[in-house]
This record gives structure tokens, sequence and C-alpha cells, in this order.
């Protein structure tokens, strides 16, 4: 199993341009979120998905968009990139078990410079 | 809102030894999770290990341990016998039993290794 895929590792955006990171997950796992993590800090949930369809607010949302059409895939759309956004950006997945600790699997991160 | 604090930005340890990395939290929650990450300079987020808030038995993961105190909301690591792999940011996060999709982190502790 590949586990959590992130694409594109690294990228440099000029402000104002616009772009998705890919993330996909072959673990068939229902939830799925993407952070971020600013030099020195630890993670803050952007977006999160519970399934395919279902999308909802984390803490940082704005200036971001997602889309959740598989169970497999959730991309994040950053439109009008600040360079606010400069960021590393981490996509992951859990699975839906009662009672379990809903452990998060991460992807590998994109870094992402906004000039 | 629940709060993880990590105090300690940068702590260091010579190899073999053993070190604490300290984690504390707020939360008005009886039942929760709380975990450590390890991030390497891979960037890529791992679990190091779990604790369920209604297990008064510490976790234990081979050379790594915890220190938990409920009362005192406090949560810490000791790695044992630490190697130079273990170099790493380290991250202590909370899970509410009530929220399954988000994490609460702390800022990390850079762990430095001596050989």
């Amino acid at each position: 199993n590949a586990g959590v895929t992130q694409t594109p590792k690294f990228r440099i955006l000029k402000i104002g341009q616009s772009m998705t990171l890919q993330c996909a997950q072959d673990m068939n796992h229902n939830y799925m979120y993407w952070y971020r993590q600013d030099p020195g800090m630890g993670l803050k949930l952007i977006y999160y998905s519970v399934g395919a369809g279902i999308t909802d607010k984390g803490e940082v949302p704005n200036g971001y968009n997602v889309s959740r059409s598989t169970t497999e895939d959730f991309p994040l759309r950053l439109e009008l990139a600040a360079p606010s956004q400069t960021s590393v950006y981490f996509c992951a997945s859990s699975a839906f078990i009662a009672g379990s600790s809903y452990e998060q699997y991460f992807g590998p991160g994109t870094r992402l410079t906004v000039t | 809102a629940q709060t993880v604090t990590q105090s300690q930005p940068e702590m260091s340890v010579q190899e073999a030894e053993t070190v604490t990395l300290s984690c504390t939290y707020d939360t008005s929650e009886s039942d929760y999770y709380l975990f450590w990450y390890k991030q390497p300079p891979s960037r890529q987020m791992i679990l190091v290990i779990r604790q369920e808030a209604y297990k008064q038995q510490n976790a234990t993961e081979n050379r790594f341990s915890v220190n938990f105190q409920k009362a005192a909301k406090s949560f810490s690591l000791k790695i044992s016998d630490s190697q130079l792999g273990d170099a790493a940011m380290y991250f202590c996060a909370y899970r509410s039993m009530d929220s399954n999709y988000q994490l609460i982190w702390g800022a990390g502790t850079k762990l430095i290794i001596k050989p």
C-alpha cells in the first residue's frame, strides 16, 4: 500500500496565482484532513471530510477550498495565493472504527512558497 | 477549547541516555486521546505512542514510554537509550472523544542527539 500520497512535494507560486494540492489514500479511510504547518508551530486544521461528498471547515479555512468526490481523493485548492499561505501542507486520513483512536496517517507534505 | 502546550522548544541528550519531553494540556473533558508524533527532517509525521485518558496504565512502545498524569493534565514522553535516529521534532497532540476529526497540536520540541 502507498498509504497517503501528496503531490507536488514543492511549489513556488506568485501572489495571486491559484493551484491545487493533490492528496490520495489507498486505505479506504472515510476521514481525510488538510493541515498547514507554519515554521516553529504545530499543525492547524484547514478542512476535513468525513466521507465522499461531505466536507467542513477547520480552524483556518480562509483562502482555501476542498472537494471530495471519491473516497480516495481530497484535493485542496488555493485561490489567489498570498504570502501568508507560505507553509508546509499535510494531508492525513483515518478510518472510522468505533471505539478506536482514529489514528491519523499522514502524507509526506507539500512545501509551498508564495512570493 | 482545548489547548496543548510544549514548553521545551529544544532538548538535547547524549546518545544512549534517557530524555523526557514535556506536554501539558487543558480540557474540561474526562475522556480523550493523547498522542506523540515524531517528525524527522524528512517531514513525515510518524505516530510514536498513544494514550487513552480512561486507561490509568502508562503506554509503552519499545524504548518510548509516557508518564500520564490525568489530574495534572500532563503527558510527558520518555525516550530511553537514545539513538541518533531519534533526532527529530516531537509533537504532542490531543483528540477529544467527541471530535473524531481534529487533533489539537502543541508547538513541538526539537530533540538533538549528541554522539
